[in-house]
Parts: C-alpha cells; sequence; structure tokens
C-alpha cells in the first residue's frame, strides 16, 4: 500500500512571493490534514477535511493561506504571500477507518528568505 | 483546551542503555495518547497509541508504553538503546492532536 505522497520535498521562495504544496493521501483515506511544523516545535494542525469539506480550519492564517481538496482526493494548499516566519515543514497526513490513526507523509521543506 | 507537555527536549543514551522519554498530558477526560518518530527529512511514524483497554501498549522497534490516569502520563521505553534508536519522538493527544514539542534522542557508543 503506497504511502501518503508530498511534493515537492524543498521549496526556497523569497517574502511576498507564493507557493503551492500538493498532497496525495493513502487510496480510500477519507480524512486529510495539513500541519505545520516549525524547527524546534511539534506538529500544529492548520486545516482538517473530510472527503471535500473542511471540518476544522481554526489554526488557517486565512488572510495568506489557502487550502482546497478537490474530489475528495488530492489536496493542495496554497501561502499568498509568504512570510519570513512562515518557513517551516508543511506536513500531509490521512486517516482511514482506524480511528485517529493518522499516517504522515514526507513534507514539504519550506524556506523564505 | 488539551495540552502535552514532553520533559527533556534532549536526552541521550548510551547503546543498551534504558531508554525512557516522559509525557505529560492534560485532559479533564483520558484521551487519546500517540508517540510518533520522526527520522530525519521524514514524516512522522506511529511508534504506538492508548485508546482503551490495557494501560501498558507495546509498540514497533521494542517500545512500549504505560498510561498512568493518576499521573497523567504516558511515558515511553525500551529496554535496551539501539543506534537506529536516535530520532525525533513526539508525544501527542487526541481524538484531535495535540503534539508535545519533542524530545531528540541521541544514542551513544
Amino acid at each position: 500500500e503506497a504511502g501518503v505522497a508530498q511534493s515537492p520535498r524543498y521549496k526556497i521562495i523569497e517574502k511576498r512571493q507564493s507557493v503551492a504544496f500538493w498532497c496525495n493521501p493513502i487510496s480510500g483515506h477519507a480524512t486529510l490534514y495539513w500541519y505545520q511544523q516549525i524547527l524546534g516545535q511539534g506538529p500544529k494542525l492548520l486545516i482538517q477535511f473530510q472527503n471535500n469539506g473542511v471540518v476544522d480550519d481554526s489554526q488557517l492564517p486565512k488572510d495568506r493561506f489557502s487550502a482546497e481538496r478537490l474530489k475528495g482526493v488530492d489536496s493542495t494548499l496554497k501561502i499568498q504571500p509568504a512570510k519570513l516566519e512562515d518557513s517551516a515543514v508543511y506536513l500531509c497526513a490521512s486517516r482511514g477507518r482506524s480511528y485517529n490513526e493518522q499516517f504522515f507523509g514526507p513534507g514539504t521543506r519550506l524556506t523564505v528568505l | 483546551a488539551q495540552s502535552v507537555t514532553q520533559l527533556g527536549s534532549h536526552v541521550s543514551v548510551s547503546e543498551g542503555a534504558l531508554v525512557l522519554l516522559r509525557c505529560n498530558y492534560s485532559s479533564s477526560v483520558p484521551p487519546y495518547l500517540f508517540w510518533y518518530v520522526q527520522y530525519p527529512n521524514q514524516g512522522l511514524q506511529l511508534l504506538l497509541k492508548y485508546t482503551t483497554g490495557a494501560t501498558l501498549v507495546k509498540g514497533i522497534n521494542g517500545f512500549e508504553a504505560e498510561f498512568k490516569k493518576s499521573e497523567t502520563s504516558f511515558h515511553l521505553t525500551k529496554p535496551s538503546a539501539h543506534m537506529s534508536d536516535a530520532a525525533e519522538y513526539f508525544c501527542a493527544a487526541g481524538p484531535k492532536l495535540t503534539f508535545g514539542t519533542g524530545t531528540r534522542l541521541q544514542v551513544t557508543l
């Protein structure tokens, strides 16, 4: 069974530029999560999808971050415009029927200069 | 709000020694509890989880953790450390996963 796929693995941009990350969850997993992991901290939930609907986006900075999950499968997370403090690893995770067992992708490491 | 505290951001043990990584949670209701491991440049991998039932939980790679409600703790242990155990370990509490700040485990010869 293939795991959670993310791309790109690394991205370097300048502040005020835009960037997008892509996630492909494990096949059949209805729930998808995006996390932000700043260096030296644990992951922080940004947004949770159930199929193609948003369940929780309370910690998503909506003035610059957006996410979508069209068709309830792949998802993209966008930052526009990026700030220096957005430098972090962005992790995608998915969950199937097993309650609360999330499977994580390798992450995208974003550096904002 | 739920919170998770991991005592010690860095732990160093000798190969073959006991590994003990500490985790305390704050919740009015016993939560679901998890330990994840993260190797460099990789995502998080689930080591073990507690949901209900037996309070001593066994996970992969010889790790285990014991849920102690009276102490609101879920410490991770392994009897004998191996070099390959060097990684970052995160404790998390659910159902909406809240992560601790992580403990970096170093294993020395």
